[in-house]
């Protein structure tokens, strides 16, 4: 069946790095943009990043702009998030979605937890 | 950007229609027709509920329908359900190419 399944998450210091993954499964990967969302602890969405089919065009928030990196490797049907100089802000469930104006598929979710 | 306005709650008892609202501007909601709703049920990953202002994805209920006039999208729910009671986002496209969610909206059924 058609699934997201995010990995990588966990606890790291502020200042640290952490990369997120997303591995696609049960349609063509490599035919839709994807994105980035996070849900701090209850709290609302934020919109993270997105990343067009090529991985030409990429678009961040300007919450994690020069911070995070989004990427994709369309022949292992991944997406992947590389965090650096994180920040307790960023602390939130990280949900890799399938799309471009609208969400259809999300992923269970990556907890990240910015502590000392 | 800031964040589109919702309610922060929404009630009604079984069988109403509930209406949420989503307020943005002319740069977002009311500037194009990507506007999407999502449910989200405590401990699970949002779904897609609504897109482009008024679509709905195969097998979700017709009793979801959505609207948009000027910068204020609305999803309305109609003979609710003890099963609709979850968290209600809304989102949009924005001008500078990124998205945009709303506060959320959490519905009760009494």
């Amino acid at each position: 069946q058609v699934q997201l399944v995010e990995s990588g998450g966990g606890l790291v210091k502020p200042g640290g790095s952490l990369r997120l993954s997303c591995a696609a499964s049960g349609f063509t990967f490599s035919d839709y943009y994807m994105s980035w969302i996070r849900q701090a602890p209850g709290k609302g969405l934020e919109w993270v990043s997105y990343i067009t089919i090529s991985g030409s065009t990429i678009y961040y928030a300007d919450s994690v702009k020069g911070r995070f990196t989004i990427s994709r490797d369309n022949a292992k049907n991944s997406l992947y998030l590389q965090m650096n100089s994180l920040r307790a802000e960023d602390t939130a469930v990280y949900y890799c979605a399938r799309g471009y104006y609208d969400f259809d598929i999300w992923g269970q979710g990556t907890m990240v937890t910015v502590s000392s | 950007q800031s964040a589109l306005t919702q309610p922060a709650s929404v009630s009604g008892s079984p069988g109403q229609s509930i209406t949420i609202s989503c307020t943005g501007t002319s740069s977002d909601v009311g500037g194009y027709n990507y506007v999407s709703w999502y449910q989200q049920h405590p401990g699970k990953a949002p779904k897609l509920m609504i897109y482009e202002v008024s679509n709905r994805p195969s097998g979700v209920s017709n009793r979801f329908s959505g609207s948009k006039s000027g910068n204020t999208a609305s999803l309305t729910i109609s003979g609710l359900q003890a099963e609709d009671e979850a968290d209600y986002y809304c989102s949009s496209y924005t001008s500078s190419s990124t998205r945009v969610f709303g506060t959320g909206t959490k519905v009760t059924v009494l």
